[in-house]
């Protein structure tokens, strides 16, 4: 299965601030897809991002707070915009893999302060 | 709607005991797959164990194995001798058709303590 290469892997900010998080897939994947995890929460997904069209996004998420790139079909980065305290969380990048599987990137810890 | 329920957020089990989480299910999708993910505290998703709706047997993966009962939406993971690298939280999820992709859904995870 695919194997994700995400960086960084945590980081602490300045409010108002913006961080790009970017995933390396080591082979070619058709969808991406980006989760946020709140602190003792489960897994949002952010948006879908296909390549060469603009991502798909969740409802409570838009692109101005969160624009993602997704260039090719090895890689994607996820902006998350004009920092606050409340967006403190583990970003995960995700792609669909062999046999049904989602792999995972190892997730950024972002802590806004 | 697609919903993932996890009505367990903690468990303990001692070492080498077998444990049983549970994971129930709704979805209008007549095509989906069940996932047991491991999420231990450096925050990694580390992929379990798999199950497709049509699929008649039980899934298994080592001491892993799921316990799919169609008719009652349940997906329940059950580790046998349990360890202590074990202790992590576990989520349940269920991939979908939306649009074109097929998305993930996740429960909201079961913190698992095993106890030496």
């Amino acid at each position: 299965s695919a194997v994700i290469s995400q960086k960084p892997s945590r980081d602490i900010c300045q409010r108002g601030t913006s961080l790009t998080i970017q995933c390396q897939v080591d082979s070619q994947v058709t969808m991406m897809f980006w989760y946020r995890q709140q602190p003792g929460q489960s897994l949002t997904l952010i948006a879908t991002a296909n390549q060469g069209s603009e991502a798909t996004y969740e409802s409570g998420f838009v692109i101005d707070k969160f624009p993602i790139s997704r260039p090719n079909l090895t890689f994607s980065t996820l902006t998350v915009s004009n920092m606050s305290p409340e967006d403190s969380s583990i970003y995960l990048c995700s792609a669909a893999g062999s046999l049904h599987g989602y792999t995972f990137g190892s997730g950024t810890r972002l802590t806004v302060v | 709607a697609q919903k993932i329920t996890q009505t367990q957020p903690g468990m303990f089990v001692q070492e080498k005991e077998a444990v049983t989480l549970d994971c129930t299910y709704d979805t209008s999708d007549p095509s989906y797959g069940l996932f047991w993910y491991k999420q231990p505290s450096s925050g990694e998703m580390i992929f379990l164990i798999y199950q497709g709706s049509y699929d008649q047997q039980n899934a298994t993966e080592g001491r892993y194995s799921l316990n799919f009962q169609k008719a009652r939406k349940s997906a329940n993971l059950v580790i046998s001798a349990s360890q202590l690298g074990d202790s992590a939280m576990y989520f349940c999820a269920m991939s979908y058709s939306s649009g074109s992709a097929r998305q993930l859904t996740f429960g909201s995870g079961t913190q698992l303590t095993v106890l030496p």
